[in-house]
């Protein structure tokens, strides 16, 4: 079946140094790639998102790359701030094609990631 | 909007007893999907709606658990009988999905249920 693995599980960077998380994806079809945030006991929040058209996406301090040859996405953070600290999600799904399971959203296993004062 | 609402927050039960996690969508939303999160499995897709309907249950665990989703605004998870490794928290999500590459597919969560199973 469909699965999304994530690396790394845990990464610590120095604040204003640069942080990036990779993701690789098995459904070759998969066109959605969603990034989520989640803060410690609040609920996961999209943060940015690219499509199988586009190689890259940029917003601010954060990124994301697509690979759709190799099947998989990264997610770039650049000059790190305290309030990035948080539990990272990437996820892949397919979108625009009405079969039954073709939108279910699978999610990576996650990236906790703290910024050092 | 109020946005994605469920309830309880919290529930502390104990082993064999039923529990329902309730959840009520943003309005408009035609996609709505049950998520169990735990610090060793993460977040995991138990079922999903569209427009009412089971499209996949695969990840449901078990014949423990079931979900219904009666009309547009409401659904429920339910476990019977409940176990101590159900302990986790719940959270539901909504999407409204256009069926083109705008905007598609973004989930909006609920603040989740955090279920204790003593």
């Amino acid at each position: 079946g469909e699965n999304v693995e994530q690396h790394p599980s845990t990464l610590s960077v120095q604040e204003g140094d640069s942080a990036v998380i990779k993701c690789t994806y098995s459904d070759s079809a998969s066109n959605y790639f969603p990034w989520y945030k989640q803060e410690l006991g609040k609920r996961p929040q999209l943060i940015i998102d690219i499509r199988s058209n586009v190689g890259e996406k940029k917003d601010q301090r954060i990124a994301v790359t697509l690979n759709k040859t190799a099947k998989h996405f990264s997610l770039h953070i650049t000059e790190t701030q305290p309030e990035d600290s948080a539990v990272y999600f990437c996820a892949a799904s397919r979108v625009g094609i009405r079969h039954s399971s073709a939108s279910k959203i699978i999610f990576g296993s996650g990236t906790r990631l703290s910024i050092r004062p | 909007d109020a946005g994605v609402i469920q309830s309880p927050r919290h529930e502390v039960t104990e082993m064999g007893q039923e529990v329902t996690l309730r959840c009520k969508p943003i309005s408009g939303h035609d996609y709505l999907f049950w998520y169990r999160q735990t610090m060793m499995r993460g977040l995991e897709l138990l079922i999903y709606f569209n427009n009412n309907v089971p499209i996949d249950d695969s990840g449901m665990p078990e014949d423990r658990f079931s979900a219904k989703m009666p009309n547009a605004s409401f659904s429920t998870l339910k476990i019977q009988p409940s176990e101590p490794r159900d302990s986790a928290v719940y959270f539901c999500a909504s999407s409204l999905e256009t069926g083109s590459y705008s905007g598609a597919n973004v989930l909006t969560f609920g603040a989740g249920s955090r279920l204790t199973v003593l």
